[in-house]
């Protein structure tokens, strides 16, 4: 069966350091990847998206990395501030028939402790 | 900062109820989405839109129904409101492209009692 995965537990890590989040994906090849931030109560909000061609992407604190053959990607903040505390979602994006479809997983909860 | 709006933002009713939830965007884009999403779990896409006229069920089967009669707006309607269809419900759109970057509303949250 298709499965997204992302840490379900939340992660914790100290403010300065580096927050890594990881998703997997099995029975899935997909064209794109996307990560969005979502905060409690509100839609996710749109951050990074990185083709199958590609193997890494920045973005000012931001670096996404697309792993096809391991079926992995790997989404890390830099220099974490408390403001970075959120989830964040992994979405795999296929394109079906001329149309796009994307499927999200379930988000990684980081919190970010001053 | 994304031109989509969702009204109510919350939405307390009983069973039984008809609802409409609104949804609106200014950015012209031709796609729109409606997800259903529960706490902790992933948004799952319930129904979406190419464009005027167009509507297509989801991955999830919803017993919601939506329209499209102008390109900027996307309302959803349950019929009959029942406790199993306390959720959130997010409402998004992106452009016909090579890739979609989507753009969601702060979504409603709606409780059957």
């Amino acid at each position: 069966s298709q499965k997204i995965e992302q840490n379900s537990e939340a992660l914790n890590i100290q403010e300065g350091k580096t927050a890594t989040l990881t998703c997997n994906y099995t029975n899935y090849s997909p064209a794109y990847l996307q990560w969005y931030r979502q905060d409690p109560g509100r839609g996710p909000v749109f951050l990074l998206l990185i083709r199958e061609n590609e193997k890494e992407k920045r973005k000012e604190r931001l670096k996404v990395t697309f792993d096809t053959t391991l079926k992995q990607s790997l989404f890390h903040i830099t220099a974490s501030q408390p403001a970075d505390s959120a989830t964040y979602l992994c979405a795999l994006g296929f394109r079906s028939g001329g149309y796009q479809k994307v499927t999200f997983g379930t988000g990684t909860k980081l919190q970010v402790i001053p | 900062e994304a031109d989509i709006y969702q009204t109510p933002r919350y939405l307390v009713i009983g069973t039984g109820k008809k609802i409409t939830l609104e949804c609106s965007q200014t950015m012209g884009h031709d796609k729109m989405y409606w997800y259903q999403q529960d706490p902790g779990m992933e948004l799952h896409l319930i129904h979406y839109s190419y464009g005027v006229n167009s509507t297509e069920k989801g991955d999830l089967s919803s017993e919601s129904t939506v329209s499209r009669i102008r390109t900027e707006h996307f309302p959803l309607t349950l019929e009959s409101a029942r406790p199993s269809h306390t959720s959130q419900y997010l409402c998004a759109s992106s452009e016909l492209a090579v890739t979609e970057k989507l753009f969601f509303g702060s979504g409603t949250q709606l409780s059957v009692l």
